[in-house]
């Protein structure tokens, strides 16, 4: 069972807007959290974390909010750029147990 | 260099065969990690490395043998592989030994198909 979701396989975006990706976690024991993006025949590359003591974290033009109650979290793109085109990924961890989860994926396409 | 190179890109094995998919890192890390993604599903871990040591073997089938032969080395032995098997394998390495938190720094990959 899929303790980490990304319901949205794709999105897309107009240049200069707003893009905002969606992840929903199962399990209350994660605590950390982190996207990663990926482009075609690369690795997945570290992007952006967030701990569960916080509810925001910004870095340039990326921010993760994290909604413990609901269990999400939404990764926001401001403003968005044709090279943001990529797949990302939300991972989930908790610090008991050797829990590490991948989200699904979504994939973001920024229309020039 | 921060890059995790892979090698082959691409194999198609036999179920019979053996074969290795190979990792490598110069960043000094000590973790390195498999991780083994099918088409349409999230990376899922297999094999955590700290120290050159197995620290965590996420249920993987025998037939899947990893191996670290030094700290910038990983190697993943495959033998008797079931067409199932097939999907793309990545590897990762990070600095810290917490898998969870730490910067994961991945590889393109290896696209596994058995026949």
């Amino acid at each position: 069972d899929q303790q980490v979701k990304q319901n949205s396989p794709s999105l897309s975006v107009q240049e200069g807007r707003i893009s905002i990706l969606n992840c929903d976690y199962t399990n209350s024991m994660f605590d950390y959290f982190l996207w990663y993006k990926k482009y075609p025949a690369e690795g997945p590359t570290f992007l952006i974390s967030i701990s569960s003591i916080k509810d925001k974290n910004e870095d340039g033009r990326f921010t993760v909010f994290l909604n413990k109650s609901a269990k999400h979290l939404s990764l926001h793109i401001v403003p968005s750029q044709p090279g943001d085109s990529a797949v990302y990924f939300c991972a989930a961890s908790a610090s008991t147990g050797n829990q590490f989860y991948f989200g699904t994926g979504t994939s973001l396409t920024v229309i020039p | 260099d921060t890059e995790v190179t892979q090698t082959p890109k691409h194999l198609v094995m036999g179920m019979t065969n053996k074969k290795s998919l190979k990792c490598e890192q110069h960043m000094g890390h000590r973790a390195m990690y498999w991780y083994k993604q099918k088409a349409k599903k999230p990376p899922e871990l297999m094999f955590v490395y700290s120290y050159e040591k197995l620290s965590i073997n996420e249920s993987v089938p025998s037939r899947f043998s990893p191996e670290c032969p030094n700290s910038s080395l990983l190697n993943l032995h495959l033998h008797a592989l079931q067409p199932e098997d097939s999907a793309l394998y990545l590897c990762a390495s990070s600095q810290g030994l917490d898998y969870r938190t730490d910067t994961q720094y991945f590889g393109p990959g290896t696209r596994l198909t058995v026949l």
